[in-house]
């Protein structure tokens, strides 16, 4: 069953630590991005990959960190320079640059 | 760089009404307009989307104009139904070489009355 997976769903972290958000498609897209969601604000781009080992900083990409090792696998880092990481952070692949993005099912990161 | 607004934030309608939703958006270079659906708890989907060589786009119930001139696109939803209930986000393509992305306006939340 193709499409994207991310893990885990809901995530807890103390103040000062990292989190590793993990996204895995296996619909052999090139482009894979990553979003925040906050109420009424939308979804604002973090980090996108056009290509393997390749990477492009988003809108709000400051205190967040990604790697492109595998065409299937874009993982987040939410480190803790980040202020205020309690959100929802959605992944999404693309075919191409203007193709339909498909999206995971989200995470859900609360900082305690 | 890139801006889209979107309009209403909320909008209640009656069942068997018609809802538009419309967004503007500022670099007139942008070339592709896509509408995404997002229903309660679950992953934004695509729904309709436009590009800048056409100006209006229909698929069954809804419907996705575009205007170049004033920079404006707008999605119309006829015979509404409760399923129609959800968030709608309109987005448009900022170009920029092999840099361009999806810059989405803030959402709309739909509700559909019965």
């Amino acid at each position: 069953d193709g499409g994207i997976t991310q893990s885990p769903k809901y995530l807890f972290r103390k103040e000062g630590q990292n989190v590793t958000l993990s996204c895995e498609q296996n619909l052999n897209h090139d482009a894979m991005y990553w979003y925040r969601q906050d109420p009424g604000q939308g979804l604002r781009l973090i980090y996108y990959s056009q290509i393997v080992n390749d990477f492009q900083k988003g809108d709000i990409a400051e205190g967040y960190s990604v790697s492109r090792e595998k065409k299937e696998s874009f993982p987040l880092t939410v480190t803790s320079a980040q202020k205020n990481p309690t959100a929802f952070y959605l992944c999404a692949s693309s075919r191409g640059r203007t193709g339909e993005l498909f999206f995971g099912e989200g995470s859900r990161l609360t900082v305690l | 760089g890139e801006n889209v607004e979107q309009h209403p934030s909320t909008l209640s309608v009656q069942e068997g009404d018609s809802a538009v939703i419309k967004c503007t958006y500022s670099d007139s270079a942008s070339n592709y307009f896509p509408w995404y659906k997002q229903e309660l708890g679950k992953r934004p989907q695509l729904i309709i989307d436009i590009r800048s060589n056409v100006g209006e786009k229909k698929d069954q119930r809804i419907a996705v104009t575009l205007n170049k001139t004033a920079k404006h696109f707008s999605l119309h939803i006829t015979e509404t139904q409760p399923e129609d209930s959800a968030v709608y986000f309109c987005a448009a393509f900022r170009g920029g070489g092999s840099q361009g992305n999806l810059i989405f306006g803030k959402g709309t939340k739909l509700s559909v009355k019965p």
